[in-house]
């Protein structure tokens, strides 16, 4: 499967910590985007970084992508109880016709 | 723009039966994508649409499904006949363009088959 990974599956920490989840995929992507889902509602869009930038700042959130360990991370930093979600990277590869590849997320508890 | 629009928000229906699944992406955007979410298989890729005409369909799971896109302001999502298996949140989205832009996402249908 061409499906990216999210590490980890879950992650609880307190409010004001950081967080930092990984994605990992098998083939050359032309980016990878992150994205949060909110407990029933549709995903959003947070963050888009090229296959060609190295790292990409937007508010609390920093977003790295190493191409050769065909890895990204995505970091929130002075979480909020506001950002309990779940976040999916979701790649759009090189290759083929396929458009946007959805992980199976990472689901981020923030406590008060 | 109001984003993209889904109906039903919630579908209960029985083992069977047809479903029909809705959706209006934004407008200017020229892909539209079906996608469904389970907690085991999490978000999949049922089919895409290009200028309203299918792309590819390759993630349908089987005949039973089917999916139409009449005009550039409208999609349906057909299940007939549905099962329990079918039970699950379909996400219609919508973008400029395939993977190098950002799709916005519906609030999603939740399917229950009994």
């Amino acid at each position: 499967s061409q499906q990216g990974e999210e590490d980890p599956q879950a992650l609880s920490i307190q409010e004001g910590e950081n967080a930092t989840m990984n994605c990992s995929y098998k083939t050359s992507i032309n980016n990878l985007q992150w994205y949060r889902q909110n407990s029933g509602r549709g995903l959003v869009h947070l963050i888009l970084i090229r296959s060609n930038e190295r790292e990409k700042h937007s508010g609390r959130l920093r977003v790295t992508l190493d191409t050769s360990k065909k890895s990204s991370s995505l970091l929130i930093t002075a979480s909020r109880a506001a950002d309990t979600a779940s976040y999916f990277c979701a790649t759009d590869f090189l290759s083929g016709n396929t458009p946007l590849v959805f992980g199976k997320g990472t689901r981020l508890s923030v406590i008060a | 723009d109001a984003g993209v629009i889904q109906s039903p928000r919630h579908e209960v229906t029985e083992m069977g039966q047809e479903v029909t699944l809705r959706c209006k992406p934004i407008s200017g955007h020229d892909y539209l994508f079906w996608y469904r979410q389970t907690m085991m298989r999490g978000l999949e890729l049922l089919i895409y649409f290009n200028n309203n005409v299918p792309i590819d369909d390759s993630g349908m799971p089987e005949d039973r499904f089917s999916a139409k896109m009449p005009n550039a302001s409208f999609s349906t999502l057909k299940i007939q006949p549905s099962e329990p298996r079918d039970s699950a949140v379909y996400f219609c989205a919508s973008s400029l363009a395939k993977g190098l832009t950002e799709a916005f996402f519906g609030q999603g249908t939740r399917l229950t088959v009994v």
